[in-house]
């Protein structure tokens, strides 16, 4: 089993609609947990921070689970230039535990 | 804030060939760095990482090698290419708060 496994997708959704995205890790000793973007051929970039309480940063709403063990991503009001790969993140204790899913793409459809 | 410099942007390297690419970081003392591989179509794989000069973990043995010969330059390095080794190279630096920050990458193809 993947340490963090996420659906490949694609998710095709057209613009304005609301799209959510899960990941779930397998190491129960994470402890701090991200969401990154990562365009076509472009490094990944900090979307979110995770916190335990959810946290909000506009369009974007990030959770998480600790009891089921999964992080979600929340984009509402869909536009175009969501269209990208969501990488989660969850580091188990100190900085070289570090682990990438391997991504949700997304593509917001006119 | 950090700002990370990778060279060269892309790259087409033969079979066998030797390899070095270089990672340089401004705005921050003593990063922790990494370096990442992505192939095609594939997740974020940690191939080093490093606290500072000289220290240098490896994650995945393979014919790469990595050196920190200043305390804001880390390179990456191989003596034969092979075809397996084509990816996109990714090095990487984080916060204190576990956030890592990245550089524009390496686009290599090994032919």
């Amino acid at each position: 089993r993947k340490e963090v496994e996420q659906d490949p997708g694609p998710f095709n959704v057209p613009e304005g609609a609301t799209v959510a995205f899960n990941c779930t890790y397998s190491n129960s000793a994470s402890q701090s947990f991200f969401w990154y973007r990562q365009d076509c051929r472009k490094e990944p970039k900090l979307l979110m921070s995770v916190y335990s309480s959810g946290n909000e940063d506009g369009r974007f709403t990030a959770q998480l689970n600790r009891a089921s063990q999964y992080i979600s991503l929340l984009i509402r009001d869909s536009k175009l230039s969501d269209s990208a790969t969501y990488l989660c993140v969850a580091h188990s204790g100190g900085y070289q535990k570090v682990t990438f899913g391997t991504g949700t793409k997304l593509q917001v459809i006119p | 804030s950090q700002t990370i410099h990778q060279w060269p942007a892309t790259l087409v390297q033969p079979v066998g060939s030797p390899l070095s690419l270089e990672c340089t970081v401004e705005g921050t003392s003593n990063p922790n760095l990494y370096w990442y591989r992505q192939a095609a179509g594939r997740g974020l794989q940690l191939l080093f990482y490093s606290v500072g000069i000289g220290q240098i973990s490896s994650e995945v043995p393979q014919n790469l090698s990595a050196s920190r010969p200043q305390d804001r330059q880390f390179i990456l390095s191989s003596k034969k290419l092979l075809l397996s080794d084509s990816g996109f190279y990714l090095c990487a630096c984080i916060r204190s708060t576990y956030e890592q920050y990245f550089g524009p990458g390496t686009r290599l193809t090994v032919t």
